[in-house]
């Protein structure tokens, strides 16, 4: 399995930044880093992936370390709608196992 | 309209009995998934299909068997249903590109074995 290591949970306030870690130590060369978030009751859905340049989109911005060995998912202003369970998860044989996530709270 | 659609939502019967779970997709996609998710939460591929064939099939029972009639469709029949089946099962779907284009993931059914 591909692993990764998150935090189980954090909080944040309303329309304050939201940096979500993630360590991805065995990852190798080829594999692009992927972020995906759970709503409650329903499927993930895909925020943003990468694969050793920050990458940046609509829903939020993905900076990777140089060794590659973590990555930080940065929701730049967090809403009460962001309150979600958020994977992180690199592939490894063609396909992506998730792991545990991180539950983020947002406090209004 | 719904992109990954599945049926039914909620599946709640009792061991021994055989069930279905159904998943479309309206995107064009190529490649479809069945993963599975546990009471903690993560989640486990189950099978990749890819127009029609399958690509992927991890340690799982053959009591699970996938379906696809064709590349907007695949389902999932479980035969003999145990206690330890009792999750919430997610259809995906992505376009080519392998792992590196975005799954898209129906909301679940949550089955219940009992």
């Amino acid at each position: 399995d591909a692993k990764t290591t998150q935090p189980n949970s954090m909080e944040s306030n309303e329309e304050e930044p939201v940096h979500l870690p993630c360590n991805h130590s065995t990852i190798s060369g080829t594999d692009y880093i992927h972020w995906y978030r759970q709503l409650p009751s329903q499927g993930p859905e895909y925020v943003i992936h990468g694969l050793t340049s920050n990458v940046n989109n609509r829903m939020a911005s993905l900076a990777i370390a140089e060794d590659r060995k973590s990555s930080t998912l940065i929701l730049h202003r967090a809403t009460l709608r962001d309150a979600a369970v958020y994977y992180c998860i690199f592939d490894a044989g063609n396909m992506l196992t998730f792991g545990g996530g991180t539950r983020l709270m947002v406090k209004p | 309209d719904t992109a990954v659609s599945q049926t039914p939502k909620y599946l709640v019967t009792q061991m021994g009995n055989d069930k279905s779970i159904k998943c479309e997709q309206n995107l064009g996609h190529d490649t479809m998934y069945w993963y599975k998710q546990d009471s903690k939460k993560f989640l486990k591929i189950m099978f990749s299909y890819n127009n029609k064939e399958l690509i992927i099939n991890e340690t799982v029972p053959n009591r699970f068997s996938p379906k696809s009639p064709d590349k907007a469709h695949l389902n999932l029949h479980i035969n003999s249903l145990e206690l330890g089946d009792s999750a919430v099962y997610f259809c995906a779907s992505s376009p080519p590109g392998g792992t590196y284009s975005p799954l898209h993931f129906g909301n679940g059914t949550r089955l219940t074995v009992t």
